[in-house]
């Protein structure tokens, strides 16, 4: 697609379910990004795809967070039993090879609404 | 750990008038890049000019400049005839090898007509 692409826009959840937020990159970029942008915390890394496989999951604050990729293509963060600390906008960015040489691109996230 | 440091939290600047936004950063990386991103209401990021550390020269994109100092690890944005599409948040980011920004706090630019 022309850019990264990332749905829902808006989610609203109760507090306790499990939700699911899709990116979907530049077509043929290899490397992807996910980022949480929070009010009280800033933006933070999350995980980071090469292709498949996450060679840097350090950011991820619980074991209630997982993310995956497949085809190289597609990816989803998965948040189970959601808590209100996780209501924040969620970044997805792509690159072709390394974005600090190649440049990320962002999709203009997800606004996650835990209540 | 690499560090991103903002802190002015917001700024104001009379259109057609130069802004310059600070940030500092702290890495223990020799090869590195910084970034200037730019987040209108719409959320998405937009990058704005890139330097890499090991060029000397500040790099340059229409409107927008950087004041690059290696050894004082600043990184300043400057943007001359500020026009009202200018107004939005304005990250300072870097990153290393790991390919994983950080990103400083944001400031808050607002253009007045």
């Amino acid at each position: 697609g022309a850019g990264v692409s990332q749905s829902p826009s808006n989610k609203v959840t109760e507090k306790g379910k499990d939700v699911e937020l899709r990116c979907d990159p530049i077509s043929g970029h290899t490397a992807l990004y996910w980022y949480r942008q929070s009010l009280g915390q800033g933006l933070e890394f999350l995980i980071y795809f090469q292709g498949n496989s996450a060679p840097d999951k350090s950011g991820l604050p619980s074991d209630r967070f997982s993310a995956e990729r497949t085809g190289g293509s597609v990816s989803t963060l998965t948040i189970q039993r959601t808590q209100q600390e996780d209501s924040a906008v969620y970044l997805c960015a792509s690159s072709w090879g390394t974005g600090e040489v190649y440049g990320y691109t962002f999709g203009s996230g997800t606004r996650l609404t835990v209540v | 750990a690499q560090t991103v440091t903002q802190s002015q939290p917001e700024m104001s600047v009379q259109e057609a008038e130069t802004v310059t936004l600070s940030c500092t950063y702290d890495t223990s990386e020799s090869n590195y890049y910084l970034f200037w991103y730019k987040q209108p209401p719409s959320r998405q990021m937009i990058l704005v000019i890139r330097q890499e550390a090991y060029k000397q020269q500040n790099a340059t994109e229409n409107r927008f400049s950087v004041n690059f100092q290696k050894a004082a690890k600043s990184f300043s944005l400057k943007i001359s005839d500020s026009q009202l599409g200018d107004t939005a948040m304005y990250f300072c980011a870097l990153t290393g090898a790991n390919s994983k920004l950080t990103f400083g706090k944001g400031i808050t630019l607002s253009v007045r007509p």
